[in-house]
């Protein structure tokens, strides 16, 4: 069973301070995806890297995949009000398998 | 172009009833996967469906089943209901399968097992 740890959980910080939200497993992912989801809406796809070491930036959201291709992290400089959501990433399996894995997901809230 | 629509939005039923969820992907797009959402387990993957058949499937018990018909809507039935199975129900739909693969999730069913 493919399992992705997300951490910190909970983060409330301030505006304009920076951030970073982990997503580690024991397993080997295909790509791998970060959604945003706020209260009361489904998960929106912000990202998706492919390659190990890759790293994609997305204004003020920097997206890392690690060499290993098994975590990735998402950084944001800045932060905003509106960065506010639960951040959640997702591996999507090897082989013909193609099914998500979610991590728990990163509650962030940013305060003005 | 519209979204993927959920319906209901919210569901109450009682415990041993049976519960059936609509989810209508974007046109033209064929996958259709289903999640349940609770606070302490997070999103967890039901079922995936593609032109009606099912592709993959998670670690759920019987009670829940799905299809999917030829103009790739989705159902999802629960039987059975337990306490356990309040949460909030998401249905993901994308164009094909694949690593770049971009699931469109719905707004969800929130169902409340009473």
């Amino acid at each position: 069973t493919q399992l992705l740890e997300q951490s910190p959980q909970f983060l409330s910080i301030q505006e304009g301070e920076n951030l970073t939200v982990y997503c580690n497993s024991s397993s080997v992912f295909s790509s791998l995806q970060w959604y945003r989801q706020e209260p009361g809406e489904g998960p929106v796809l912000l990202v998706t890297v492919v390659t190990g070491g890759e790293v994609k930036k997305l204004k003020r959201l920097t997206f890392q995949f690690g060499d290993a291709r098994k975590d990735s992290s998402l950084h944001i400089t800045a932060a905003q009000p509106g960065d506010t959501g639960l951040y959640l990433c997702a591996g999507v399996g090897g082989g013909s398998n193609y099914k998500l894995t979610f991590g728990k997901g990163t509650l962030l809230t940013v305060n003005p | 172009k519209a979204g993927v629509t959920q319906t209901p939005r919210y569901l109450i039923k009682t415990r041993g009833q049976q519960v059936t969820l609509s989810c209508s992907p974007i046109s033209g797009h064929r996958s259709v996967s289903w999640y349940q959402q609770t606070p302490g387990q997070g999103l967890q993957f039901l079922f995936e469906y593609f032109s009606e058949t099912q592709r993959n499937k998670g670690n759920f018990p019987g009670r829940f089943s799905g299809r999917q018909f030829s103009n790739s809507r989705s159902e999802m039935n629960v039987s059975t209901l337990e306490l356990g199975d309040s949460a909030l129900y998401l249905c993901a739909s994308s164009f094909g399968i694949g690593v770049h693969t971009e699931a469109f999730f719905g707004q969800g069913t929130r169902l409340t097992v009473v």
